[in-house]
This record gives C-alpha cells, sequence and structure tokens, in this order.
C-alpha cells in the first residue's frame, strides 16, 4: 500500500499570501489529521476530518482552515500568512472509525518571507 | 484536558548502552498512548502504541514501554541502542473520545555515541 503523500513538499511564500497544502491518505482511511511542527512549539494539532467533516480542530485562528474530499484527500488553506506560519506541516491518515495508530506522510516545509 | 512531558529534551548514550526515553501524561479518561520517531527531514514512524490489555507493549526496532497507570507514565525502553537510533521520539496521548486528536510531547532528541 501507498503511504500518505503530501504535496507541495517545500515552499516559499511571502507575508500576506495564501496557501494550500495537499495530502492523500492511505487508500481507504478516511481519517485525516494535519499538524504544525515547529521547533518551538512542537507539534500542535490544527484539525481532523473523517469523511469529509472536520471533526476536531485544534486552536488556531481562522486563517487556518481545511477540507476533505469524498475521496478522503484533504487540503489546508492558510490565508493571509505571516512569518510565524513557518513550519513543517504534517498530516496523518488513519483507518477505522475511532482512535487509530495515525500514519504521517513526509510533510511540507512551509518558510514564509 | 490531555498532556504529556517529556523528561529530558537531550539524551544521549553509548552504543550498546540501554536506552530510557522518559514520558509521563496527563489524562481525565484512560489514555491511549503511543511513541513516535522522527528522522530528519522525515515524518512521524508509529514505534508502538497502548490502547488497553497488556502494559508491557513491544514495538519495532527492539523498543518497548510500560503503562504505569499509579505513575502516568509510559517510558521508552530499548536494551541496547544502535547508531541506527539516533533521532527525535516524540510521546503522544489521546483520550479515545474525541477522534484522532492527539497531544505530543516536546520530543527528546537521542545521540547514539560510537
Amino acid at each position: 500500500k501507498a503511504g500518505v503523500t503530501q504535496t507541495p513538499r517545500y515552499l516559499i511564500k511571502t507575508r500576506g499570501q495564501q496557501v494550500t497544502l495537499s495530502c492523500s491518505p492511505i487508500s481507504g482511511h478516511r481519517s485525516v489529521s494535519w499538524y504544525q511542527q515547529t521547533p518551538g512549539q512542537g507539534l500542535q494539532f490544527l484539525f481532523e476530518y473523517f469523511s469529509e467533516t472536520q471533526r476536531n480542530k485544534g486552536n488556531f485562528p481562522g486563517r487556518f482552515s481545511g477540507r476533505q474530499f469524498s475521496n478522503s484527500r484533504s487540503e489546508m488553506n492558510v490565508s493571509t500568512l505571516e512569518l510565524g506560519d513557518s513550519a513543517l506541516y504534517l498530516c496523518a491518515s488513519t483507518g477505522g472509525t475511532g482512535v487509530g495508530e495515525q500514519y504521517f506522510g513526509p510533510g511540507t516545509r512551509l518558510t514564509v518571507t | 484536558a490531555q498532556s504529556v512531558t517529556q523528561l529530558g529534551s537531550h539524551v544521549s548514550v553509548s552504543e550498546g548502552a540501554l536506552v530510557l526515553l522518559r514520558c509521563n501524561y496527563s489524562s481525565s479518561v484512560p489514555p491511549y498512548l503511543f511513541w513516535y520517531v522522527q528522522y530528519p527531514n522525515q515524518g512521524l514512524q508509529l514505534l508502538l502504541k497502548y490502547t488497553t490489555g497488556a502494559t508491557l507493549v513491544k514495538g519495532i526496532n527492539g523498543f518497548e514501554a510500560e503503562f504505569k497507570k499509579s505513575e502516568t507514565s509510559f517510558h521508552l525502553t530499548k536494551p541496547s541502542a544502535h547508531m541506527s537510533d539516533a533521532a527525535e521520539y516524540f510521546c503522544a496521548v489521546s483520550d479515545g473520545r474525541t477522534g484522532n486528536q492527539f497531544y505530543f510531547g516536546t520530543g527528546t532528541s537521542l545521540t547514539v555515541i560510537p
């Protein structure tokens, strides 16, 4: 089975711009979670989507949003980028309906200048 | 609310020595506990997990962890360190009620000295 894929792997944006990141989960997995990883804050939960519905949401401003498509692929969008949004964004997919093992993608490294 | 504390942001061990990475959790309900490893420029890889049942959990690459409810701990051990074990290790907790919202510790960077 193919693993979790994330595109693009690297991205450089300017303050004020917006960005869209994509995540394709493992085939058959319906849950996709997003995390932001920074040296100062560590891994922080952004949100989880399950069957096209947001099931959980972390403590991030409304500039961070996401969605999930019927094929379980997910996108996250960050609008009005700030320097502090520079981070590694990780997506993870899980099979089943409850809590399960999260399989992580390699991440998208976002740099905001 | 759930939280995880990893004691020691950096741990160094000699090759062949015991690896002990500490994790304490806070959870108001029986927790689901996980250990993940992250190599440079990669995502996280699951080492092992505890949900219910046996409190000593064996994972990949010779790692194991023991769930101790009385101590609210889930420490990760490996009897003999290998150079390839050098990486960042993360402990995570979920309460099992809110889907897949995991709370991660700040990580422990393991260095293996030849």
